[in-house]
C-alpha cells in the first residue's frame, strides 16, 4: 500500500492564480480529510468528506473547494490564491462508522503565494 | 466545539532523562483523544489514542498517556527519551469522528 500520497510537494503560486492539491490514498477509507498546518497554530481542519458525493466544512473553509467523486481522491482547489493561504496542506484518511479511528497522514504539500 | 491546549510549546531533555508533555482539552461530551508525532518534514503518525476502557494508554516507542476526565488532561509521558524522539508532538481530541481538534504542539528536542 502507498498509503495517502499527495502531489504535488512544494509549489509556488501568485496572488489570484488557482490550483488543485492532490490527495489519493488506496486503503479503501471512508473519511478524507484536508487540514492546513501554521507556525503556532497546530493543524486546522479546512474540509472533510465521510464518502463519495459527500462533503462539509471544518473550522476554516473559506477559500477552498473541495469535491470527492471516487472513494480514492480528495482534490483541494483554491480558486483564487492569497498570501494568507500559504502554509502546509496535509490530507488524512480513515475508516468511518466507527468513532475514534486513527487518521492517516500524507506527507504535506509546501504552498508559498506570493 | 472542541478545544486543546498544549501548556508547552518547546521542551528540552536530556538524553535517558524522562519527559511529558502536557495536554488540556475542553468538552462537555465524551471524547476520543490522541496523541501524534510529525519528525521534520514528514506527515503526522499516530503514537496512541484513548476510546474509552483503561486510563493509561501504551503507544509506540515506549510512549504512554493518562487519561483524567476530572482534570480534563491527556499528558504524554516516556521514562527514557532518545535522540530520535526529537520532533513536534501534537495532541487532539474528537467528540463524533467527523472532526478532529488539534493543539498548536509541542516540540520536542533530546539533547545528547
Amino acid at each position: 500500500n502507498a498509503g495517502v500520497t499527495q502531489t504535488p510537494k512544494f509549489q509556488v503560486l501568485k496572488t489570484g492564480q488557482s490550483m488543485t492539491l492532490q490527495c489519493a490514498q488506496d486503503m479503501n477509507h471512508e473519511y478524507m480529510s484536508w487540514y492546513r498546518q501554521d507556525p503556532g497554530m497546530g493543524l486546522r481542519l479546512i474540509h472533510y468528506s465521510v464518502g463519495a458525493g459527500i462533503t462539509d466544512q471544518g473550522e476554516v473553509p473559506n477559500g477552498y473547494n473541495v469535491s470527492r467523486s471516487t472513494t480514492e481522491d480528495f482534490p483541494l482547489r483554491l480558486l483564487s490564491a492569497a498570501p494568507s493561504q500559504t502554509s502546509v496542506y496535509f490530507c488524512a484518511s480513515s475508516l468511518w462508522g466507527t468513532e475514534g479511528e486513527t487518521q492517516y497522514f500524507g506527507p504535506g504539500t509546501r504552498l508559498l503565494v506570493l | 466545539a472542541q478545544s486543546v491546549t498544549q501548556l508547552d510549546s518547546q521542551v528540552p531533555v536530556f538524553e535517558e532523562a524522562p519527559v511529558e508533555l502536557r495536554c488540556n482539552y475542553s468538552s462537555s461530551v465524551s471524547v476520543y483523544l490522541f496523541w501524534y508525532v510529525q519528525y521534520p518534514n514528514q506527515g503526522l503518525q499516530l503514537l496512541l489514542k484513548y476510546l474509552s476502557g483503561s486510563t493509561l494508554v501504551k503507544g509506540i516507542n515506549g510512549f504512554e498517556a493518562e487519561f483524567n476526565k476530572s482534570q480534563t488532561s491527556f499528558h504524554l509521558r516516556k521514562p527514557s527519551v532518545h535522540i530520535s524522539d526529537t520532533a513536534e508532538y501534537f495532541c487532539a481530541v474528537s467528540d463524533n469522528g467527523n472532526q478532529f481538534y488539534f493543539g498548536t504542539g509541542t516540540s520536542l528536542t533530546v539533547i545528547p
